[in-house]
């Protein structure tokens, strides 16, 4: 079956541009979760939605991100006045229901680089 | 004391070769663990969970130390395809749970394993 399918792929764009990326989980997967991951570093969890609950915006680093899950399954993760900083690869996991102690099924991600 | 730590490595192993690796973590009050595997410029990918009485998938066991609170990866024979970062996930969460959000989870950073020719 379909797996997790993000996009754009890669982003180029130029810094305090926003950007707009978007997951499309696995079907029948109500868990869905956003990470960054910079080079040479760990996941950095971002936030995490589950099926109509309010999502776990913990991870967020600023107030310039935030996310959406429209209909309980596409999401898109926006980046407001983007920084160089915000520069990583962007990944998206689905999972059965569970608060992370189910197994996560990565998309490709999306590299973004912030000029 | 970090939450969850790994040797990043890397750990330059001849092929044939058997190697472990253990990943730490600091919440007594964790409840599911796995541990993934990342190809260079690549998705993380399930590998396998680990579950208390110790599991094994083929080459690769995993252990779960609840006393010393860390989890252990074990590859046999190992392959040059072998060669990848391999990171551990550390939830409070059972796999049983739903609801609640994602407090706990945590990835390592991964240990990179390098099986050499």
């Amino acid at each position: 079956g379909a797996g997790v399918s993000q996009s754009p792929s890669n982003k180029v764009t130029e810094k305090g541009k926003d950007v707009e990326l978007r997951c499309d989980p696995i079907s029948g997967h109500t868990a869905l979760y956003w990470y960054r991951q910079s080079l040479g570093q760990g996941l950095e969890f971002l936030i995490y939605f589950q099926g109509n609950s309010a999502p776990d915006k913990s991870g967020l680093p600023s107030d310039r991100f935030s996310a959406e899950r429209t209909g309980g399954s596409v999401s898109t993760l926006t980046i407001q006045r983007t920084q160089q900083e915000d520069s990583a690869v962007y990944l998206c996991a689905s999972s059965l229901p569970g608060g992370g102690g189910q197994p996560q099924h990565f998309g490709d991600g999306t590299r973004l680089s912030i000029l | 004391r970090k939450e969850v730590e790994q040797d990043p490595g890397p750990f330059n192993v001849p092929e044939g070769a058997t190697v472990a690796f253990n990943c730490t973590y600091s919440n007594s009050a964790s409840q599911s663990f796995f541990w993934y595997r990342q190809d260079c410029r690549k998705e993380p990918k399930l590998l396998m969970s680990v579950y208390s009485s110790g599991n094994e998938d083929g080459r690769f066991t995993a252990q779960l130390n609840r006393a010393s609170q860390y989890i252990s990866l074990l590859i046999r024979d190992s392959k040059l395809s072998d060669s990848a970062t391999y990171l551990c996930v550390v939830n409070l969460k059972a796999e049983r749970d739903s609801g609640g959000g994602a407090d706990g989870l945590t990835f390592g950073k991964g240990t990179h394993l390098i099986i050499q020719p």
